[in-house]
């Protein structure tokens, strides 16, 4: 367990309207990482970072933005939310002295 | 294209008897896999791992075997018990190092 948190755990937005997911980690791992999962699609990698400032983008970006101001904060933004945003959002770390991903709790993630 | 491939979507077992999860991978030059076991509502937790110089990881009630010439993995629980039953996801660190890719699960369910 590397102490992550996401917040908020459970959300309900109206389309076009803009969401912040927040993921916090205590283990002061570099590697963090935006997933969603859908039905029928296991885990998709949305957006990644390899360091403060430093991101990169997943298979399916399209729609989100993330931002790393701190090592231990990795925010993933719906600039516009759309109903095929309806997922459930897992955060995880990866440390440099370790050869697993560490997962969150998830949010769980309604558009209407 | 899907780079690895979990084609069962589910798998029922008696308890007691032996559980096998398949994974098949595309991509010859991926040399580390993990597979991940998933309860409702909450993250993915690690589970067991292989490296693609070795053919075999055990531990305790579960191994991973890895046939590299057929670029397939598989995860033998044995015995199965009713606390098994969760969803199972194979994944392989990508070729950069610096994220997994995952397959799209298999639910395992196990009956006493």
């Amino acid at each position: 367990d590397a102490g992550i948190t996401q917040s908020p755990r459970h959300k309900v937005t109206e389309t076009g309207t803009p969401v912040t997911l927040r993921c916090h980690q205590t283990e002061n791992h570099r590697y963090m990482y935006w997933y969603r999962q859908d039905p029928g699609h296991g885990l998709r990698l949305i957006h990644y970072s390899y360091g403060v400032k430093d991101t990169d983008k997943g298979e399916v970006s399209d729609g989100y933005s993330v931002s790393r101001s701190k090592t231990e904060d990795f925010l993933l933004t719906l600039e516009s939310a759309t109903s095929s945003q309806t997922s459930v959002y897992f955060c995880a770390t990866w440390g440099d002295n370790t050869d697993t991903q560490y997962f969150g709790p998830g949010t769980r993630l309604t558009v209407l | 294209d899907q780079q690895v491939k979990q084609n069962s979507p589910s798998l029922s077992v008696q308890e007691g008897r032996i559980s096998i999860l398949n994974c098949d991978y595309t991509n010859s030059m991926f040399d580390y896999f993990l597979w991940y076991k998933k309860y409702p509502a909450e993250g993915p937790t690690f589970l067991i791992s292989i490296s693609s110089i070795k053919d075999k990881n055990e531990d305790g009630r579960f191994t991973v075997f890895l046939n590299k010439s057929a670029k397939h993995l598989s995860l033998h629980i044995v015995p199965s018990q009713p606390g098994d039953s969760a969803v199972y996801f194979c994944a392989a660190i990508n070729q950069a190092g610096t994220a997994l890719i995952f397959g799209k699960g298999t639910t395992l369910s196990v009956s006493s």
